[in-house]
């Protein structure tokens, strides 16, 4: 099993830029998890799908992240405009339904907005 | 509201000491409790959990957690500490749903 993979792994653009950041969960795993990293908030969940369906957004800063599943295997976390504050590094995880709790990370996306 | 405190930032051991890395939990009902580790520049790895039972659970790599309802703690340790346990250690609960809190993480280091 390859993991749960995620692209890019580092990603630097401009204040103002779109940024998008994509994951693959694990293969048969119905939850896909959305996280952010950072020194001053440590791990923040920002989003969660089932089934490809987002179930709670209530961790997303704010409107100019966005995020979606078009299907099991590939989801995108967009922020537009992005902020130096947005700098983080940003993580993907999935879980099968029945141990949710036992989430699979990804590497990580490390990304720095200028 | 639901909690986790990990009161350590930083944790220092000797080589083949034991080790043990605290948390304590705030949650209304029965806890699921979870710790991870996260080695440099690589994702959280799920090490082991606490859902019910026997209040002493064995994970991955020879660490194991002691469950205290009375004391609100969950503590990882590991009797013989390696050079390559050094790493992030993140304690982290839920109620049984989906929404999984984290703690602040504790920095775990080993010295040969």
């Amino acid at each position: 099993d390859a993991g749960v993979i995620q692209s890019p792994r580092h990603e630097v653009t401009e204040m103002g830029q779109e940024v998008t950041l994509r994951c693959k969960p694990i293969s048969g795993h119905d939850y896909l998890f959305w996280y952010r990293q950072t020194m001053m908030r440590g791990l923040e969940l920002l989003i969660y799908f089932n089934n490809n369906v987002p179930i709670d957004d209530s961790g997303m800063p704010e409107d100019r992240f966005s995020a979606k599943m078009p299907n099991a295997s590939f989801s995108t976390l967009k922020i537009q405009p992005s902020e130096p504050r947005d700098s983080a590094v940003y993580f993907c995880a999935s879980s099968f339904s029945d141990r949710a709790y036992e989430q699979y990370f990804g590497p990580g996306t490390r990304l720095t907005v200028t | 509201a639901q909690s986790v405190a990990q009161p350590e930032d930083q944790v220092n051991v000797a080589e083949g000491n034991p080790l043990t890395v605290k948390c304590t939990y705030s949650v209304s009902g029965n806890p699921y409790l979870f710790w991870y580790v996260q080695y440099p520049n690589r994702g959280l790895q799920f090490l082991l959990k606490y859902i019910t039972g026997d209040n002493l659970v064995k994970g991955s790599y020879g660490f194991e957690a002691e469950f205290n309802k009375s004391q609100t703690s969950f503590h990882l340790k590991k009797p013989s500490a390696l050079v390559s346990d050094s790493a992030l250690y993140f304690c982290a609960s839920n109620t049984g749903g989906f929404k999984t809190i984290f703690g602040a993480g504790t920095r775990l280091f080993v010295k040969a």
